[in-house]
Order: structure tokens, then sequence, then C-alpha cells
């Protein structure tokens, strides 16, 4: 059974399009996230939704908007697209601590959608 | 900021050789510190984790030990074979107001292991 999936594994679009990306976890987490890695393998958080919550909003142009329609999917629609839009992008989930406790709880990872913008 | 510094890539080296690779890093307060492993094609793994000073993560022969006086998690195998060719990512994490943790990457570290 898949934990993290995302669809497509492969997106190959035209500059200026508008594209999504879906993430969906079969782990009963409640927090999810979207990482980018550039062409030279750097990770960066760009996102993260705890309980259909938005909690992290990393330094991302607005045509990037991220939505929960429920803890299980976390879904990435870029308008607008733009050459240094070609990256891999990674969807993570992972549990949060109980109300008031810290947590550090690993964070399981999709295999990737690989965005190539022409 | 919480920055994280690992050594430059590729590493290159053969079958049963010792591994090391270097990661420091810079936090305020106590974060957890990871290892992901990244296999060609693939997504991340969880390799190891370390949340509290002086903790030893290990796992499939890897080791790190978490060392707050020096701020460094390096990573260890004695003996490395093919199979752990990929990129291998260093990674510390800050929990976050309203649930879940942050992960601040290092660049990652090549390791290409031969016959």
């Amino acid at each position: 059974d898949t934990a993290v999936s995302q669809t497509p594994k492969y997106l190959v679009t035209q500059m200026g399009n508008d594209k999504s990306i879906k993430c969906e976890q079969n782990l009963g987490h409640d927090t999810m996230y979207w990482y980018k890695q550039d062409s030279k393998k750097f990770l960066k958080i760009m996102f993260s939704y705890n309980n259909k919550e938005l909690i992290i909003n990393e330094t991302v142009p607005n045509r990037f908007s991220p939505k929960s329609p429920d803890k299980a999917h976390l879904n990435l629609h870029i308008n607008s697209l733009e050459l240094g839009d070609s990256a891999v992008y990674f969807c993570a989930s992972s549990r949060s601590g109980l109300a008031g406790e810290i947590s550090y709880n690993e964070q399981f990872f999709g295999p990737g959608t690989r965005l190539t913008v022409l | 900021g919480n920055s994280v510094t690992q050594m430059e890539g590729p590493v290159t080296l053969s079958e049963e050789a010792f591994l090391t690779i270097n990661c420091t890093y810079t936090a305020t307060g106590y974060p957890s510190l990871f290892w992901y492993v990244q296999y060609p094609g693939e997504g991340l793994q969880l390799l190891l984790k370390a949340t509290k000073a002086d903790d030893k993560g290990s796992n499939k022969g890897f080791e790190a030990t978490y060392r707050k006086e020096t701020t460094s998690f390096h990573l260890e195998k004695g003996s490395v074979q093919v199979s752990d060719s990929a990129v291998y990512f260093c990674a510390l994490s800050d929990p976050v107001t309203g649930g879940g943790n942050k992960l601040t990457f290092g660049t990652g570290t090549q390791l290409k292991v031969e016959l």
C-alpha cells in the first residue's frame, strides 16, 4: 500500500499554463507539506497544512496556491507557469503532537512530481 | 534562522570502505536531527534520527550521534555497499505552532559506491 502518493509523476507543460499536482496520504496523519527540489537537489519547504489549516507559508510566489480539501489530501495549483518552476515537487505528511506537546515526528515523503516547463 | 551545512559531493568510495558524511547545524532551541536518503528516481526515506543531545541514531549499519557541543550530526557507516549509492540529506526539525514540524535540509551529498 502506498503511504504518500502523488499524481502525476511527470508533468511537461508550456510557459503560461496552469497546472495542478495532487497528493494523498493514507497514514492517518494530520499534517501535510509541499517541498520543492531544484536541479541541484536542494530541498526547500513551501507550505504546510495541519487539519486543513495553513501553518507554514514560506516565501513562495502567489502563483502557487495549496488547497487541502481534507486532512488526507493536499493539492498544489500553479498559475502562469514559468521556466523557473521546473523542479521536482515532493509531498510529505506527519503526525502532529498532542495539544501543547512539541512534535518531532518523522515526515513521510511521496515519490515526487517532476515538472518541466518549456 | 536555522541552517544545515553538509560536505560537498560527490563522494566516491570502493565497496567495503568506511563512510563519513559531515553535517553541522545552526539552530535556536533544541531541534531534532535527521538523515534522509534519496535513491535515484525516488522520494526521500528517513534513514535515522536523534531527538536530543548525545542520542545516537542507527539503521542499516549507518550511525550518527547528536553532538550539541560541536553542533554536528555526522553520518558514518563501517562498510558501504554498492546499494548504498544515493543522495544523503541531513536535516533539522523545528516544531511549528499549529502542529507538525518544519524540516530544514542541507544541500545533500551524493554517494557513489563502486565495486
